[in-house]
């Protein structure tokens, strides 16, 4: 398996332009998380999935921040508009449901955002 | 809310040398608790759980330490290597009904001198 992909790498865009991140989970898991990273605030959930429905988007910081999941095999985490503080690392995740001594989730590598 | 504390912010070991992370957290209703590493321009990774009913969990030169009536655990890892230097993550879930969301402490910079 791949693992869970995640395009693109880095992106670079100017205030206010529409930006949009990508995920592919690992085929199977019912589970879809997107994170963010940054120095100040560590690893901050943004919204979870299951089965393709947004569960919580409680840490979705505003209504610039807008995210889907129209099938199994494909999210995005749009920001529109862009501003300077979204500038962080936005990782992707999933995993199975599993009550094992294995459960954990699976990363993707990340998108850096710097938004000038 | 920060649910989960890490201490230390970072950490400077020698070659050879024990590091250990500290975690604590708040929520009595956590039963799942992972570490993840994460190294420079990737994602985080599970290295290591444990559940409460353990008191430890080892897993070649890493080890959990639980302690449930202190609501606190940590990470050692023995004899550490150059390529163990990271970004080490506690966290901690509710598996049962808890919606799997892990909640992560701040982190914790390792970096382990030759």
């Amino acid at each position: 398996d791949a693992g869970v992909i995640q395009s693109p790498r880095h992106e670079v865009t100017e205030m206010g332009q529409e930006v949009t991140l990508r995920c592919k989970p690992i085929s199977g898991h019912d589970y879809l998380f997107w994170y963010r990273q940054t120095m100040m605030r560590g690893l901050e959930l943004l919204i979870y999935f299951n089965n393709n429905v947004p569960i919580d988007d409680s840490g979705m910081p505003e209504d610039r921040f807008s995210a889907k999941m129209p099938n199994a095999s494909f999210s995005t985490l749009k920001i529109q508009p862009s501003e300077p503080r979204d500038s962080a690392v936005y990782f992707c995740a999933s995993t199975l449901a599993l009550t094992g001594t294995n459960y954990g989730y699976t990363f993707g590598s990340g998108t850096r955002l710097t938004v000038v | 809310q920060q649910q989960v504390k890490q201490s230390p912010q970072s950490l400077i070991v020698q070659k050879g040398g024990i590091s250990i992370i500290n975690c604590a957290y708040e929520n009595t209703a956590f039963d799942y608790f992972p570490w993840y590493q994460q190294f420079p321009g990737k994602g985080p990774a599970l290295l290591i759980a444990i559940r409460p009913d353990v008191s430890e969990k080892k897993e070649g030169r890493f080890t959990i330490s639980f302690n449930k009536s202190a609501k606190q655990f940590s990470l050692h890892i023995m004899d550490s290597q150059p390529g163990d230097s990271a970004t080490y993550f506690c966290a901690a879930i509710i598996l049962t009904g808890g919606g799997n969301k892990l909640t992560f402490g701040t982190g914790t910079q390792l970096k382990v001198e030759l």
